[in-house]
């Protein structure tokens, strides 16, 4: 099973709204992301999270909140947010850092998403 | 980090090779080169790495050149699925996590 799952799918959401988005994975991965993609542009990556530890924010707003529960899952608290924050939301996993032949192995995993309107 | 520079688009015809090409001349000896897809409406998608040496999978083929400053990644045979956004990721050793830094692509369009 090579999937990862977001839900939902799609989110509206007004400015005053708290949301969450959801990241599930059960391949063993031990490190978890989030990156925002805007139309017609690349994926920019927002949180990096390795045996569920917040290992990189990219300045990110605090208005993002992650959170890594556990190992098979991954959460994105949402609150305050503005319009320019519609995107599509983009989590992803690999396999455990470290490992032999793991710094070779970089490959990601990568959910649907969830396109989110913020109005 | 070491950049890529890709063309911004290329077509093909349906079941034709699609060669696409990446530069990235300040690459350095323990970076690994990879390639992932977007199709439309769908997350990226891992294509193949390689560090040195030309590498072949069941969905494409990376040719590295000698420097190691650009390559290739061929699609054999294009089919309308293989329409998609194409992304060449340098992958630099960085501790214990992997950061993916995409930059802007190629889109290719595939004829039917």
């Amino acid at each position: 099973d090579t999937e990862v799952t977001q839900t939902p799918k799609h989110l509206v959401m007004g400015m005053t709204n708290k949301k969450s988005l959801k990241c599930e994975q059960h391949m063993g991965h031990r490190a978890m992301y989030w990156y925002k993609q805007k139309a017609k542009k690349p994926p920019e990556l927002m949180f990096v999270y390795s045996y569920e530890k917040l290992s990189i924010n990219e300045s990110v707003p605090s208005r993002f909140s992650p959170e890594c529960p556990n190992s098979s899952l991954l959460n994105l608290h949402l609150h305050a947010l503005q319009p320019e924050d519609s995107a599509l939301y983009l989590c992803a996993s690999s396999r455990p850092p470290g490992l032999a032949g793991g710094r070779a192995k970089n490959i990601q995993y990568f959910g649907a998403g969830t396109r989110l309107s913020v109005l | 980090d070491a950049k890529t520079t890709q063309p911004n688009s290329m077509e093909s015809n349906e079941e034709e090779p699609v060669h696409l090409p990446c530069n990235h001349s300040t690459i350095s000896g323990t970076d690994y080169i990879h390639w992932y897809r977007q199709l439309p409406s769908q997350g990226p998608e891992y294509v193949i790495h390689g560090l040195t040496s030309n590498v072949n999978n069941r969905m494409a083929s990376l040719a590295i050149a000698e420097d190691r400053k650009s390559s290739t990644l061929i699609l054999h045979r294009a089919t309308l699925r293989d329409a998609a956004v194409y992304y060449c990721i340098l992958s630099p050793p960085r501790g214990n996590d992997y950061k993916l830094s995409f930059g802007a692509g190629t889109t290719v369009t595939v004829r039917a």
